[in-house]
């Protein structure tokens, strides 16, 4: 079974600095996604980026970027020129791919680190 | 509206009651998810339907239980709770048929069991 740990239960980061939340997995697949998803205080979870393991370059979208060490099995999130609207729960999730004719998996979550940037 | 929408946002209920929560999504998604958040525990998955057919079931006691009349409205009635019950459940749904695809959460349902 897969599982995904997020070692950090709470961050903080000053306002424009930049912060590395961590984020490791274990699995068996060698074809599987893994993804940071953003929960904002009373607020809906959404996708902040994802990246799909077969590809070596790290995604990023603007100032979310990832770290990801396949081998490591590591899948850090480094959010630069941290902004106030950046505190938010933060949780990391695994995916495997679907076998050619199956279903996809399911996303497995970590437990989520709660980052706090101060002005 | 757009997105996933989610009613009631609050919900606080006895252990001998019914009631129900909803999900409606409208993104034209074929796969729906009920997800149930507790504190300081890592979401966990409950149901999942594509194309109205539960194709998961995750363990979830028999006090939970799902409907999908079509694939835009997900339900879950809840009936005889118990206290280790209240939390966040969450609804997500996705599209079909395709690797890696973005789950779209609505904002929850705050559930507490009296």
């Amino acid at each position: 079974a897969q599982t995904v740990t997020q070692s950090q239960p709470e961050m903080s980061v000053q306002e424009a600095e930049t912060v590395t939340l961590s984020c490791t997995y274990d699995t068996s697949e060698n074809n599987y996604y893994l993804f940071w998803y953003k929960q904002p205080p009373s607020r809906q979870m959404i996708l902040v980026i994802r990246q799909e393991a077969y590809k070596q370059q790290n995604a990023t979208e603007n100032r979310f970027s990832v770290n990801f060490q396949k081998a490591a099995k590591s899948f850090s999130l480094k959010i630069s020129d941290s902004q106030l609207g950046d505190t938010a729960m933060y949780f990391c999730a695994f995916m495997k791919h679907a076998n050619y004719g199956g279903s996809q998996g399911n996303l497995i979550f970590g437990k989520g680190t709660k980052l706090s940037v101060k002005p | 509206e757009t997105g996933v929408t989610q009613t009631p946002r609050h919900l606080v209920m006895g252990m001998t009651n019914k009631k129900s929560l909803k999900c409606e999504q409208h993104l034209g998604h074929n796969a729906m998810y009920w997800y149930k958040q507790s504190a300081k525990k890592p979401l966990e998955l409950m149901f999942v339907y594509n194309f109205k057919e539960q194709t998961e079931n995750n363990s979830v006691p028999s006090r939970f239980s799902p409907e999908c009349p079509n694939s835009s409205h997900l339900f879950l009635h809840l009936h005889t709770l118990q206290p280790e019950d209240s939390a966040l459940y969450l609804c997500a749904s996705s599209p079909s048929g395709s690797n890696h695809n973005e789950q779209f959460f609505g904002p929850g349902t705050r559930l507490t069991v009296l």
